[in-house]
Protein backbone atom coordinates (compact mmCIF):
# COMPACT_ATOMS: atom_id res chain seq x y z
CA UNK A 1 0.00 0.00 0.00
CA UNK A 2 1.03 3.32 -0.75
CA UNK A 3 0.85 6.25 1.46
CA UNK A 4 1.86 10.09 1.19
CA UNK A 5 2.63 12.81 3.90
CA UNK A 6 2.51 16.49 3.68
CA UNK A 7 4.78 18.53 6.36
CA UNK A 8 2.61 21.18 7.20
CA UNK A 9 -0.94 22.07 6.39
CA UNK A 10 -0.50 25.37 6.29
CA UNK A 11 2.60 27.60 4.94
CA UNK A 12 2.90 31.39 5.02
CA UNK A 13 5.28 33.03 2.67
CA UNK A 14 5.90 36.58 1.47
CA UNK A 15 5.93 37.91 -2.22
CA UNK A 16 9.03 37.15 -3.57
CA UNK A 17 10.13 34.39 -1.19
CA UNK A 18 10.61 31.11 -2.01
CA UNK A 19 7.67 28.66 -1.79
CA UNK A 20 8.81 24.76 -0.29
CA UNK A 21 5.83 22.19 0.37
CA UNK A 22 7.18 19.02 1.39
CA UNK A 23 5.91 15.89 0.16
CA UNK A 24 7.16 12.11 1.62
CA UNK A 25 5.26 8.88 0.25
CA UNK A 26 5.48 5.28 0.80
CA UNK A 27 5.91 2.83 -1.63
CA UNK A 28 6.77 -0.74 -2.04
CA UNK A 29 7.36 -0.10 -5.53
CA UNK A 30 8.60 2.58 -7.85
CA UNK A 31 6.20 5.42 -7.47
CA UNK A 32 4.44 8.18 -9.87
CA UNK A 33 4.47 10.96 -8.08
CA UNK A 34 2.21 14.42 -8.78
CA UNK A 35 1.63 17.69 -7.31
CA UNK A 36 -1.80 19.05 -7.76
CA UNK A 37 -3.18 22.78 -7.20
CA UNK A 38 -6.79 23.99 -6.00
CA UNK A 39 -8.04 26.98 -5.66
CA UNK A 40 -11.28 27.67 -3.33
CA UNK A 41 -14.71 25.46 -5.00
CA UNK A 42 -12.67 24.66 -7.47
CA UNK A 43 -11.30 20.62 -8.92
CA UNK A 44 -7.84 20.26 -8.90
CA UNK A 45 -4.97 21.45 -11.62
CA UNK A 46 -2.11 19.20 -12.20
CA UNK A 47 1.25 21.26 -11.64
CA UNK A 48 3.96 18.91 -12.85
CA UNK A 49 4.64 15.16 -12.60
CA UNK A 50 7.24 12.32 -12.32
CA UNK A 51 7.32 9.24 -14.02
CA UNK A 52 10.51 8.11 -14.84
CA UNK A 53 13.77 9.58 -16.50
CA UNK A 54 15.21 13.02 -14.90
CA UNK A 55 14.38 13.37 -11.17
CA UNK A 56 14.03 17.25 -11.27
CA UNK A 57 10.65 18.02 -12.89
CA UNK A 58 9.52 21.67 -13.79
CA UNK A 59 5.84 22.23 -13.89
CA UNK A 60 3.44 25.06 -14.44
CA UNK A 61 3.71 28.67 -13.36
CA UNK A 62 7.40 28.26 -12.36
CA UNK A 63 7.16 25.18 -9.84
CA UNK A 64 9.39 22.21 -9.99
CA UNK A 65 10.05 19.60 -7.90
CA UNK A 66 12.72 16.72 -7.51
CA UNK A 67 12.70 13.27 -6.97
CA UNK A 68 14.87 11.68 -4.48
CA UNK A 69 14.44 8.21 -3.69
CA UNK A 70 17.26 7.92 -1.11
CA UNK A 71 14.63 10.55 1.24
CA UNK A 72 11.09 9.15 -0.56
CA UNK A 73 10.79 12.84 -0.97
CA UNK A 74 9.18 14.77 -3.85
CA UNK A 75 9.44 18.39 -2.91
CA UNK A 76 7.50 21.03 -4.56
CA UNK A 77 9.29 24.57 -4.83
CA UNK A 78 8.95 27.71 -6.74
CA UNK A 79 11.66 30.34 -6.24
CA UNK A 80 9.73 33.42 -5.89
CA UNK A 81 6.17 33.64 -4.90
CA UNK A 82 3.24 35.35 -6.26
CA UNK A 83 0.15 36.36 -4.92
CA UNK A 84 -1.84 33.98 -7.18
CA UNK A 85 -0.09 31.42 -5.83
CA UNK A 86 -2.36 31.09 -2.53
CA UNK A 87 -4.00 28.04 -3.00
CA UNK A 88 -4.38 24.61 -1.73
CA UNK A 89 -1.56 22.13 -2.62
CA UNK A 90 -2.06 18.33 -2.95
CA UNK A 91 0.84 15.79 -3.13
CA UNK A 92 -0.25 12.38 -4.63
CA UNK A 93 1.14 9.12 -5.61
CA UNK A 94 -0.06 6.37 -8.28
CA UNK A 95 0.85 2.55 -8.66
CA UNK A 96 -0.08 0.48 -11.15
CA UNK A 97 -0.15 -2.12 -9.00
CA UNK A 98 -2.97 -0.30 -7.14
CA UNK A 99 -5.44 -0.10 -10.15
CA UNK A 100 -3.14 3.38 -11.05
CA UNK A 101 -5.26 4.97 -8.17
CA UNK A 102 -4.14 8.27 -6.09
CA UNK A 103 -3.57 8.64 -3.08
CA UNK A 104 -3.52 11.93 -1.75
CA UNK A 105 -1.64 13.78 1.21
CA UNK A 106 -3.74 15.74 3.77
CA UNK A 107 -2.67 19.13 1.85
CA UNK A 108 -0.51 21.87 2.18
CA UNK A 109 -2.70 25.63 2.50
CA UNK A 110 0.06 28.36 1.22
CA UNK A 111 -1.06 31.75 2.22
CA UNK A 112 1.20 35.00 0.53
CA UNK A 113 1.84 38.02 1.95
CA UNK A 114 2.12 41.01 0.07
CA UNK B 1 -5.46 20.11 -22.11
CA UNK B 2 -8.67 18.13 -21.90
CA UNK B 3 -11.37 19.61 -20.00
CA UNK B 4 -14.39 17.65 -17.49
CA UNK B 5 -17.32 19.47 -16.34
CA UNK B 6 -19.15 18.74 -13.33
CA UNK B 7 -22.51 19.73 -13.21
CA UNK B 8 -24.40 21.09 -11.03
CA UNK B 9 -21.20 23.04 -8.89
CA UNK B 10 -23.15 23.81 -6.29
CA UNK B 11 -26.63 21.71 -5.00
CA UNK B 12 -28.76 22.37 -1.86
CA UNK B 13 -31.28 19.66 -1.55
CA UNK B 14 -33.63 18.48 1.12
CA UNK B 15 -33.34 15.55 3.65
CA UNK B 16 -34.34 12.17 1.91
CA UNK B 17 -34.27 13.45 -1.41
CA UNK B 18 -31.92 12.13 -4.55
CA UNK B 19 -29.37 14.20 -6.05
CA UNK B 20 -27.55 13.15 -9.13
CA UNK B 21 -24.28 14.76 -10.41
CA UNK B 22 -22.76 14.44 -13.44
CA UNK B 23 -19.34 14.50 -14.72
CA UNK B 24 -18.11 14.64 -18.41
CA UNK B 25 -15.57 14.47 -20.03
CA UNK B 26 -15.67 17.23 -22.61
CA UNK B 27 -12.91 16.46 -25.38
CA UNK B 28 -11.65 12.48 -24.69
CA UNK B 29 -13.14 9.48 -23.77
CA UNK B 30 -12.38 8.29 -20.68
CA UNK B 31 -12.66 4.68 -19.62
CA UNK B 32 -12.41 5.42 -16.46
CA UNK B 33 -13.61 7.92 -13.92
CA UNK B 34 -12.91 8.19 -10.18
CA UNK B 35 -14.84 10.02 -8.03
CA UNK B 36 -13.53 11.82 -4.40
CA UNK B 37 -15.37 13.29 -1.46
CA UNK B 38 -13.70 16.40 0.06
CA UNK B 39 -14.44 17.35 3.57
CA UNK B 40 -13.80 21.10 4.50
CA UNK B 41 -9.91 21.61 5.01
CA UNK B 42 -9.11 18.16 4.34
CA UNK B 43 -7.77 15.80 1.40
CA UNK B 44 -9.49 14.11 -1.25
CA UNK B 45 -10.76 10.49 -0.31
CA UNK B 46 -11.55 8.58 -3.41
CA UNK B 47 -14.63 6.84 -3.01
CA UNK B 48 -14.88 4.63 -6.26
CA UNK B 49 -13.60 3.82 -9.42
CA UNK B 50 -16.15 3.79 -11.96
CA UNK B 51 -15.25 1.81 -15.46
CA UNK B 52 -17.07 2.34 -18.26
CA UNK B 53 -19.83 -0.49 -19.11
CA UNK B 54 -19.39 -2.12 -15.94
CA UNK B 55 -20.38 -1.89 -12.29
CA UNK B 56 -18.15 0.60 -10.17
CA UNK B 57 -15.52 -0.24 -7.30
CA UNK B 58 -16.02 1.39 -4.24
CA UNK B 59 -13.84 1.76 -1.55
CA UNK B 60 -13.66 0.19 1.79
CA UNK B 61 -16.26 1.84 4.11
CA UNK B 62 -18.16 3.79 1.06
CA UNK B 63 -22.23 2.52 0.69
CA UNK B 64 -22.17 1.49 -2.68
CA UNK B 65 -26.33 1.46 -2.76
CA UNK B 66 -25.76 5.22 -0.82
CA UNK B 67 -23.15 6.47 -3.70
CA UNK B 68 -24.78 5.57 -6.89
CA UNK B 69 -23.07 5.33 -9.44
CA UNK B 70 -23.16 4.81 -13.41
CA UNK B 71 -20.60 5.09 -16.61
CA UNK B 72 -22.97 4.39 -19.42
CA UNK B 73 -20.60 6.23 -22.13
CA UNK B 74 -17.25 7.04 -22.44
CA UNK B 75 -18.02 10.81 -21.54
CA UNK B 76 -20.26 10.81 -18.88
CA UNK B 77 -20.30 9.20 -15.34
CA UNK B 78 -23.26 10.15 -13.19
CA UNK B 79 -22.91 9.82 -9.02
CA UNK B 80 -26.24 9.82 -7.44
CA UNK B 81 -26.69 10.50 -3.73
CA UNK B 82 -29.63 8.64 -2.47
CA UNK B 83 -31.58 9.73 0.31
CA UNK B 84 -29.30 12.70 1.51
CA UNK B 85 -28.87 13.19 5.09
CA UNK B 86 -26.81 16.41 6.30
CA UNK B 87 -24.04 13.99 7.03
CA UNK B 88 -23.50 13.80 3.14
CA UNK B 89 -23.02 17.60 2.83
CA UNK B 90 -19.45 17.66 1.30
CA UNK B 91 -17.59 18.94 -1.87
CA UNK B 92 -17.78 15.80 -4.48
CA UNK B 93 -14.85 16.06 -7.56
CA UNK B 94 -14.57 13.39 -10.41
CA UNK B 95 -11.53 12.82 -12.01
CA UNK B 96 -10.96 11.34 -15.68
CA UNK B 97 -8.68 9.32 -17.24
CA UNK B 98 -8.37 9.19 -20.97
CA UNK B 99 -8.89 6.13 -22.59
CA UNK B 100 -6.33 3.78 -23.70
CA UNK B 101 -4.27 4.78 -20.74
CA UNK B 102 -5.97 2.75 -18.45
CA UNK B 103 -2.73 0.53 -17.54
CA UNK B 104 -0.42 3.54 -17.05
CA UNK B 105 -0.53 4.93 -13.28
CA UNK B 106 1.85 7.87 -14.72
CA UNK B 107 -0.79 9.39 -16.68
CA UNK B 108 -2.53 12.67 -16.09
CA UNK B 109 -6.28 12.45 -14.39
CA UNK B 110 -8.07 15.30 -15.45
CA UNK B 111 -10.53 17.01 -12.78
CA UNK B 112 -13.69 18.44 -12.95
CA UNK B 113 -14.16 21.56 -11.12
CA UNK B 114 -16.30 19.69 -8.04
CA UNK B 115 -19.87 19.91 -7.03
CA UNK B 116 -21.29 21.27 -3.57
CA UNK B 117 -23.88 19.50 -2.29
CA UNK B 118 -25.29 21.15 0.68
CA UNK B 119 -28.23 18.59 2.47
CA UNK B 120 -30.80 20.75 4.72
Amino acid sequence: AQSVTQLGSHVSVSEGALVLLRCNYSSSVPPYLFWYVQYPNQGLQLLLKYTTGATLVKGINGFEAEFKKSETSFHLTKPSAHMSDAAEYFCAVSLALAGNKLTFGGGTRVLVKP
Amino acid sequence: GAVVSQHPSWVICKSGTSVKIECRSLDFQATTMFWYRQFPKQSLMLMATSNEGSKATYEQGVEKDKFLINHASLTLSTLTVTSAHPEDSSFYICSARPAGQGAKGNTEAFFGQGTRLTVV
